[in-house]
């Protein structure tokens, strides 16, 4: 248990949609990621945030949204769902933003847009 | 950031020792050497992470070369819940432009037998 937790667990949405991915961090972790990571692939990072504020961000287009929140939680929004956003999400927490910190990720939350 | 070349997949029984090599030719200065480990439909859990020389922990090994442009994970008499996917990582704060974003690759899939 990493003491990270995601919510739903699966979600099935259409071609379009939005969606809203939740994460909640480990008490007194002040970075959240968020990863997407497509089937038999490594996990690809999406953005990450850093008490409230997003400060780092990987190859994905502005439908890809975010949010973090002063009670440890996260949010992850898609806009304008298409068919190759299907993934499993994941979040994952650090204390800070050191390279040497250890990463806990959550279980993920399995997207299938149809 | 240093990319990681690993094999794709590796066999083994139970109770013999598994060596994961990873290469990684352009690692720099600042750059940490972490893995993790990822079973199906869960998120990647932290096994050990180094800079140099040899690092253990209570589940793995790691063996850093002075060169430091490969690294070794060690698995001290696998058993079957090994099973899974391992991920090598390369990064450093600083070259991340102040985040600690990971980057993954496909990972090696290993498989232990009865």
């Amino acid at each position: 248990e990493t003491g990270v937790t995601q919510s739903p667990t699966h979600l099935i949405k259409t071609r379009g949609q939005q969606v809203t991915l939740r994460c909640s961090s480990q008490s007194g972790h002040n970075t959240v990621s968020w990863y997407q990571q497509a089937l038999g692939q490594g996990p690809q990072f999406i953005f990450q945030y850093y008490r409230e504020e997003e400060n780092g961000r990987g190859n994905f287009p502005p439908r890809f949204s975010g949010l973090q929140f002063p009670n440890y939680s996260s949010e992850l929004n898609v806009n304008a769902l298409e068919l190759d956003d299907s993934a499993l999400y994941l979040c994952a927490s650090t204390p800070g933003t050191s390279a040497q910190e250890t990463q806990y990720f959550g279980p993920g939350t399995r997207l299938l847009v149809l | 950031l240093a990319k990681t070349t690993q094999p794709i997949s590796m066999d083994s029984y139970e109770g013999q020792e598994v060596n994961i090599t990873c290469s990684h030719n352009n690692i720099a200065t600042n750059d940490y050497i972490t893995w993790y480990q990822q079973f199906p439909s869960q998120g990647p859990r932290f096994i050990i992470q180094g800079y140099k020389t040899k690092v253990t922990n209570e589940v793995a090994s790691l063996f850093i070369p002075a060169d430091r442009k490969s690294s070794t994970l060690s698995l001290p008499r696998v058993s079957l819940s090994d099973t899974a996917v391992y991920y090598c990582l390369v990064g450093d704060t600083r070259f991340s432009g102040g985040y600690n974003k990971l980057i993954f690759g496909a990972g090696t899939r290993l498989a232990v037998h009865p």
